[in-house]
C-alpha cells in the first residue's frame, strides 16, 4: 500500500492561492489519487481525485506530473472557511480492495 | 439524500460493558468501513467490508468486532469496552471503485 507524506501545517492569507504537495513515491499503477477535507469534528469530505496530468472542478485542481510520485492540490483564493484538514490518499482502483487509508494530513491555517 | 448516517452521535459508558455503534447508508454502495480518530493520530482504519458478508481487518482491529448482514448496514461491535477505546469514530461507505466515499456524522464515545 503507497505510502503518503504530507506537510504537517501550512499558513495563508485569504485570498491567496494555496498548494499542497504529497508525495507517493511507492504508488502503483492501478492507485489513484484522491483528497479530503476534515473540519474538526466531522467525517471527511471528498475535494478531487485523479490518476494522472491535471483535474479541475468547481473548488481546487490536482495537478500529478507524468512519474505519479507526488501529486499537489491547489486552492484558489482561500478564505477563512478553508481552514481544516487536507489529507491526501492513493488507492487501487482496479479492484477496491484496499479501503481508504488516511495519513497525518495537512493542517491548514487561513488567516485574515 | 445520499447520506451515512450513525447511532448514537454521543455515547458514555463503563469499561466492559458491550456495546454497538450503528452505521446505515442509503447509497446501496457495497464499501463500508469504520474509521477511529484520535488527537495527533489522524484517522485510522478499524475493519472495513468490500460487500455483503465479506469484512477484513484495518489497521487497528483489536477490541472491535464488525458485521455486513445487509448491503446498508455496518455495526461496530466493542464487546468489552476499555478506556483507550475512547476516541471518535466515522462510519464511510463507497462504491465498489475508489470513488467519492461519504462519512457520516461520528460518534464520540467516552469510557470511563
Amino acid at each position: 500500500l503507497a505510502k503518503t507524506t504530507q506537510p504537517i501545517s501550512m499558513d495563508s492569507y485569504e485570498g491567496q492561492e494555496v498548494n499542497i504537495t504529497c508525495s507517493h513515491n511507492n504508488i502503483a499503477t492501478n492507485d489513484y489519487i484522491t483528497w479530503y477535507q476534515q473540519f474538526p469534528s466531522q467525517g471527511p469530505r471528498f475535494i478531487i481525485q485523479g490518476y494522472k496530468t491535471k483535474v479541475t472542478n468547481e473548488v481546487a485542481s490536482l495537478f500529478i506530473p507524468a512519474d505519479r510520485k507526488s501529486s499537489t492540490l491547489s486552492l484558489p483564493r482561500v478564505s477563512l472557511s478553508d481552514t481544516a484538514v487536507y489529507y491526501c490518499l492513493v488507492g487501487d482502483i482496479a479492484t477496491g480492495r484496499r479501503a481508504l487509508t488516511f495519513g497525518s494530513g495537512t493542517r491548514l491555517q487561513v488567516q485574515p | 439524500e445520499a447520506q451515512v448516517t450513525q447511532n448514537p452521535r454521543y455515547l458514555i459508558t463503563v469499561t466492559g460493558k458491550k456495546l454497538t455503534v450503528t452505521c446505515s447508508q442509503n447509497m446501496n454502495h457495497e464499501y463500508m468501513s469504520w474509521y477511529r480518530q484520535d488527537p495527533g493520530l489522524g484517522l485510522r482504519q478499524i475493519y472495513y467490508s468490500m460487500n455483503v458478508e465479506v469484512t477484513d481487518k484495518g489497521d487497528v482491529p483489536e477490541g472491535y468486532k464488525v458485521s455486513r448482514k445487509e448491503k446498508r448496514n455496518f455495526p461496530l461491535i466493542l464487546e468489552s469496552p476499555s478506556p483507550n477505546q475512547t476516541s471518535l469514530y466515522f462510519c464511510a461507505s463507497r462504491p465498489q471503485a475508489p470513488t467519492e466515499a461519504f462519512f457520516g456524522q461520528g460518534t464520540r464515545l467516552t469510557v470511563v
